[in-house]
């Protein structure tokens, strides 16, 4: 069964520090999104993404986020300087046409990011 | 704006019974889209059930059953004969029908199955 896969699944920075995460979508799919869950939270929206262009963001995506879809395959989630308040758990996910409309989203397994 | 709310913030079941978990919304939206996700302590989050607003019959998925009651605003998971892998965090979330799916979540009901 296809799935999403993300790397790392864990990441330990500095402060202050570039971190990429790594996201392989679905492969015929074509909305792609973010979303994190900070420790013992619930699961936030970040961005969605769809086009090649982001569709929807919420407050939390700020100067210090950016998407990206390099190539055919990848969707990557970059945090500029991290904060300590940016650790979480940082899921992808992907969905089909379908999917937008029923909330069908298809996750990975999340990254996890610790910042020291 | 949406709001869900999960007001269990664990429950117990003994294996084989069924077990309830509640969810509550509040949006100003006529259309929309409620669900469940199941998280296990691997961390991933899975997919279980979907009820559209306009869906006049509760949604089913094998053991899973949404008992949707619009006037109340509530979209209740109905976990049938619990098993030991049922265990995990269980999370409500909701879409508008705004073409979009940016989900709001609810912070989730932590479920215990016990042998």
């Amino acid at each position: 069964e296809p799935e999403v896969t993300q790397t790392p699944s864990h990441q330990v920075t500095q402060m202050g520090q570039e971190v990429i995460l790594r996201c392989v979508p679905i492969s015929n799919h074509l909305y792609f999104y973010w979303y994190r869950q900070i420790l013992g939270q619930k699961v936030e929206f970040l961005v969605s993404f769809y086009n090649n262009e982001i569709s929807e963001k919420s407050e939390i995506f700020d100067d210090q986020f950016s998407v990206e879809r390099p190539d055919g395959s990848n969707f990557t989630l970059k945090i500029r300087s991290t904060k300590l308040e940016d650790s979480a758990m940082y899921f992808c996910a992907s969905s089909g046409l379908a999917g937008v409309y029923t909330g069908e989203l298809f996750f990975g397994e999340g990254s996890r990011l610790t910042v020291l | 704006a949406q709001k869900i709310t999960q007001t269990q913030p664990g429950m117990f079941v003994q294996e084989k019974e069924a077990v309830t978990l509640d969810c509550t919304y509040d949006t100003s939206d006529q259309s929309y889209g409620l669900f469940w996700y199941k998280q296990p302590s691997s961390g991933e989050m899975i997919f279980l059930i979907y009820q559209g607003s306009y869906d006049e019959q509760n949604a089913t998925e094998g053991r899973y059953s949404l008992n949707f009651q619009k006037a109340r605003k509530s979209a209740n998971l109905v976990i049938s004969a619990s098993q030991l892998g049922d265990s995990a965090m269980y999370f409500c979330a909701m879409i508008p029908n705004s073409g979009y799916s940016t989900l709001t979540f609810g912070k989730g009901t932590m479920l215990l199955v016990s042998p």
